[in-house]
């Protein structure tokens, strides 16, 4: 079946930059996310590009998407302690929509 | 009250009771979905409901049984589970099934324990 694989987890120091990395394998895909999960609760959409884009920016949160090799980045520029949590990949195609196992990042003060 | 809600938030349960989970959205969505999220697993799809009607049941054990009464409102029926059955149970919806609208908004989840 098709997956979506990511690292399960990243540590990183207050003000830093984090980039968590993402491969999926569905070569249909449409759209591809980033969720934020914290501690107790459910997931947070935090953005999504579509696939035929190559980037997009909001605010802290650069996505690089590169279709050919299937990999998708999100980075978080000065990272703060509140942005610890699980951030989960996904990517969607017409009628399924398919997770990531969520990469844990950790920031220290 | 806006976006996706789940009720009740956690829930203690022995293997012999039976209790219900409720989800609820008020987006005007028309797909809804369950989700189980546990330790040792990555998020499973368990089931997935689009205008009512159950378009997907992900291999699930029928001790997890699902209704869906209309397009805002989704019941997971729990009856004699295990204790691995422990775990996250999340509720999302959608605009749509498939195509442009299938960015899907999460409920914040109920953590269900079974002794």
């Amino acid at each position: 079946g098709e997956d979506v694989e990511q690292s399960l987890f990243l540590s990183v120091r207050e003000g830093d930059s984090s980039v968590i990395n993402c491969t999926y394998t569905d070569s249909s895909s449409t759209y591809l996310y980033w969720y934020k999960q914290e501690p107790g609760a459910g997931l947070q959409l935090l953005t999504y590009i579509f696939s035929n884009m190559d980037m997009k920016q909001d605010q802290r949160l650069t996505v690089l998407l590169n279709k050919k090799d299937k990999h998708l980045s999100l980075r978080i520029a000065d990272t703060q302690t509140g942005d610890s949590a699980i951030y989960f990949c996904a990517e969607s195609s017409f009628n399924d929509m398919r997770f990531g196992a969520g990469t844990r990042l950790t920031v220290k003060p | 009250e806006t976006g996706v809600t789940q009720t009740p938030r956690h829930l203690v349960m022995g293997m012999t009771n039976k209790k219900s989970l409720k989800c609820e959205q008020h987006l005007g969505h028309n797909a809804m979905y369950w989700y189980k999220q546990s330790a040792k697993k990555p998020l499973e799809l368990m089931f997935v409901y689009n205008f009512k009607e159950q378009t997907e049941n992900n291999s699930v054990p029928s001790r997890f049984s699902p209704e869906c009464p209309n397009s805002s409102h989704l019941f997971l029926h729990l009856h004699t589970l295990q204790p691995e059955d422990s775990a996250l149970y999340l509720c999302a919806s959608s605009q749509d099934l498939g195509g442009p609208n299938n960015e899907q908004f999460f409920g914040p989840g109920t953590r269900l324990t079974v002794l």
